[in-house]
């Protein structure tokens, strides 16, 4: 079946590292995406992960991905105050047609104080 | 424009009535999606276009949700004697690689509210 789950809230002082924690269900995803979403506004691509890999890093943003376990983590360095958002990870179960479809978590609200 | 649009930002309308949501995808984007966001459910996938082909219409939660992609580009959602739990964000996504590194672009959604 299809359920991503995600803690829902995440709070941080400005300057230090957030972890932002997701577990998948379906094995067939070749990509795992991480959105944004600041408030009132649409859903901002961070960063994505192929299924072979373990981990990525790009620039303040870390990837770690455990295939056997089916758990993904996303790492913000040095969190700033424009981190406020809610971050949604998101599976890609393979669909008969052949398309990727977003399958995403719950989200989880990270808040950063200063 | 640059990014994918999205008409009205905010719809109010009366239970029963008819409503229609307008996508405009990023020019040259031959996938486009709907999803929609609300406080129960979350984020829930609905229906997928892509090129000329039959539409995915899996997560169409009732017969009342249609769509439809004109001329491969423009986009529109209806939902037909609206109730008050469709009230969600609609969001519209395009992509240029449905089957790679699905890079998929969000417009800003509509409101919907159903009263």
């Amino acid at each position: 079946g299809e359920d991503v789950e995600q803690s829902l809230f995440l709070s941080v002082r400005e300057g230090d590292s957030s972890v932002i924690n997701c577990t998948y269900t379906d094995s067939s995803s070749t990509y795992l995406y991480w959105y944004k979403q600041e408030p009132g506004a649409g859903l901002q691509l961070l960063t994505y992960i192929f299924s072979n890999m373990d981990m990525k890093q790009d620039q303040r943003l870390t990837v770690l991905l455990n295939k056997k376990d089916k758990h993904l983590s996303l790492r913000i360095a040095d969190t700033q105050t424009g981190d406020s958002a809610i971050y949604f990870c998101a599976e890609t179960p393979l669909m008969n047609t052949g398309f990727q479809k977003l399958v995403f978590g719950t989200g989880t609200r990270l808040l950063v104080s200063p | 424009g640059a990014g994918v649009s999205q008409s009205p930002s905010n719809k109010v309308t009366e239970k029963g009535k008819d409503v229609e949501l307008r996508c405009d995808p990023i020019s040259g984007h031959t996938a486009l999606y709907w999803y929609r966001q609300s406080l129960g459910q979350g984020l829930e996938f609905l229906i997928y276009f892509q090129g000329n082909s039959a539409p995915d219409k899996s997560g169409l939660p009732s017969d009342r949700f249609s769509a439809e992609r004109t001329g491969g580009s423009v986009s529109t959602l209806t939902i037909q004697r609206t109730q008050q739990e469709d009230s969600a964000v609609y969001l519209c996504a395009s992509s240029f690689n449905p089957t790679g590194a699905d890079t998929q672009y969000f417009g800003p959604g509509t409101r919907l509210t159903v009263l």
